[in-house]
């Protein structure tokens, strides 16, 4: 089955700096790559999403970019905002496929 | 709209213990997942149901049952709890499998704790 790994594990940074989370995927049938955000006693909420067709998706201050080649992608948060704190997933999904794939989580804090 | 919601929020249990974990979704979806949260580790899938009507496992069905029991409600049971069973546990909802509608919207977890 599918393999996501994520780094790093924790993540600071000064606010206004911009953070960089990198997760690799081990199965080249996956096309499918959510990043999820997750607050404190909440459940995952998605942030943004990329498909294999494209390299590059941006949303504000949030970006993903996907290598298919390589199997990694990553997600960029620019002009980080103490609001931003939180732990974040990567994940993996084949279409069709019942099963996402999750990486283990960055726990990233932004230091006013 | 409230997404997806799940009840209860906290639950303390024996082992040996059964529950019933509930969960519905007002988006029209017609799938739905379960999924367990462990410390330093991912979310992984319990079981899951493509549409109403099927259920399938997921990559840690054991000690689990599940029940659609229609196109809004998925609920995930413990017969028999065990201390493993510690965790926090999602229910998640989408479209459906296919391209363009695969993605999962969450609800907010309950939180078990098996003595």
């Amino acid at each position: 089955g599918e393999n996501v790994e994520q780094h790093p594990s924790t993540l600071s940074v000064q606010e206004g700096d911009s953070a960089v989370i990198k997760c690799t995927y081990s199965d080249s049938a996956s096309n499918y790559f959510p990043w999820y955000k997750q607050e404190l006693g909440k459940g995952p909420q998605l942030i943004i999403d990329i498909r294999s067709n494209v390299g590059e998706k941006k949303d504000q201050r949030i970006a993903v970019t996907l290598n298919k080649t390589a199997k990694h992608f990553s997600l960029h948060i620019t002009e980080t905002q103490p609001e931003d704190s939180a732990v974040y997933f990567c994940a993996a999904q084949q279409t069709g496929a019942n099963n996402l794939f999750f990486g283990t989580g960055t726990r990233l804090t932004v230091i006013p | 709209n409230a997404g997806v919601t799940q009840t209860p929020k906290f639950q303390v249990l024996k082992t040996g213990q059964s529950m019933t974990l509930q969960c519905a979704q007002d988006m029209n979806h017609n799938s739905m997942y379960w999924y367990r949260q462990d410390p330093g580790m991912g979310l992984r899938l319990i079981y899951y149901s493509a549409s109403e009507g099927t259920t399938d496992k997921g990559e840690v069905p054991n000690g689990y049952n599940v029940s659609r029991l229609n196109k809004r409600e998925f609920s995930l049971r413990l017969e028999s709890a065990a201390p493993s069973q510690t965790s926090v546990y999602f229910c998640a909802s989408s479209e459906a499998l296919g391209l363009g509608s695969e993605t999962q919207y969450f609800g907010p977890g309950t939180r078990l704790l098996v003595l």
